[in-house]
């Protein structure tokens, strides 16, 4: 499974956008981005995913470089409810069933 | 349409006890994936489930671990002479097809 980076931590102000990075260079033309929070004590929760478009949803937009080897998550205006680990996951559509899950991002919003 | 449902929610068990963990996915779900989360740590890969079948079990590990997804009712990872090292929360998530899924409230496994 090609592998994705992201930072450990961020910090965002209640009301404010969010984004957050994450780069995938070794990602292959058969790979999907997606997008799953972890808010604390509860399973993972489904935010967005993209093959090659920006993606929009109720929750989140996702922003896909051109070359494919990076993405940005938009949390259009962050709430305290927002606070979560956020993981940026490959899953090769065309063969791959199982998500890979890397460290995150722990995301601290600020009231 | 009721979400993934896992029980127990917490689970105490002595060492060497035997953790039977159940799952049951949405309505129309027949594909299971099992996940751990150590204290800490990222959730890992354990198992897929099909319907009777296992697809995919490069995350268990080779002893004391199984899991089953029977016909009829839930999902089971089963955990025999479970060990303090097997603490952890282990999630299931369901989809209709092969492919990420919905993910469950997990179960908290302690092991005293």
């Amino acid at each position: 499974d090609a592998k994705t980076t992201q930072p450990n931590s961020m910090e965002s102000n209640e009301e404010e956008p969010v984004h957050l990075p994450c780069n995938h260079s070794t990602i292959s033309g058969t790979d999907y981005i997606h997008w799953y929070r972890q808010l604390p004590s509860q399973g993972p929760e489904y935010v967005i995913h993209g093959l090659t478009s920006n993606v929009n949803n109720r929750m989140a937009s996702l922003a896909i470089a051109e070359d494919r080897k990076s993405s940005t998550l938009i949390l259009h205006r962050a709430t305290l409810r927002d606070a979560a680990v956020y993981y940026c996951i490959l899953r090769d559509g065309g063969k791959g069933n199982k998500l890979v899950f890397g460290a995150g991002t722990i995301l601290r919003v600020k009231s | 349409n009721a979400g993934v449902m896992q029980n127990p929610r917490h689970l105490v068990r002595r060492r060497g006890q035997e953790a039977r963990l159940r799952c049951s996915p949405m309505k129309g779900h027949s594909h299971v994936y099992w996940y751990r989360q150590l204290p800490e740590e990222g959730l890992k890969f354990m198992v897929y489930l099909q319907k009777e079948n296992i697809i995919d079990e490069s995350g268990m590990p080779k002893e004391r671990f199984s899991a089953e997804f029977p016909k009829e009712g839930p999902s089971i990872l089963r955990i025999q002479q479970v060990v303090r090292g097997d603490s952890a929360a282990y999630f299931c998530a369901s989809s209709p097809r092969q492919g990420p899924g919905d993910f469950g409230p997990g179960t908290r496994l302690t092991v005293l």
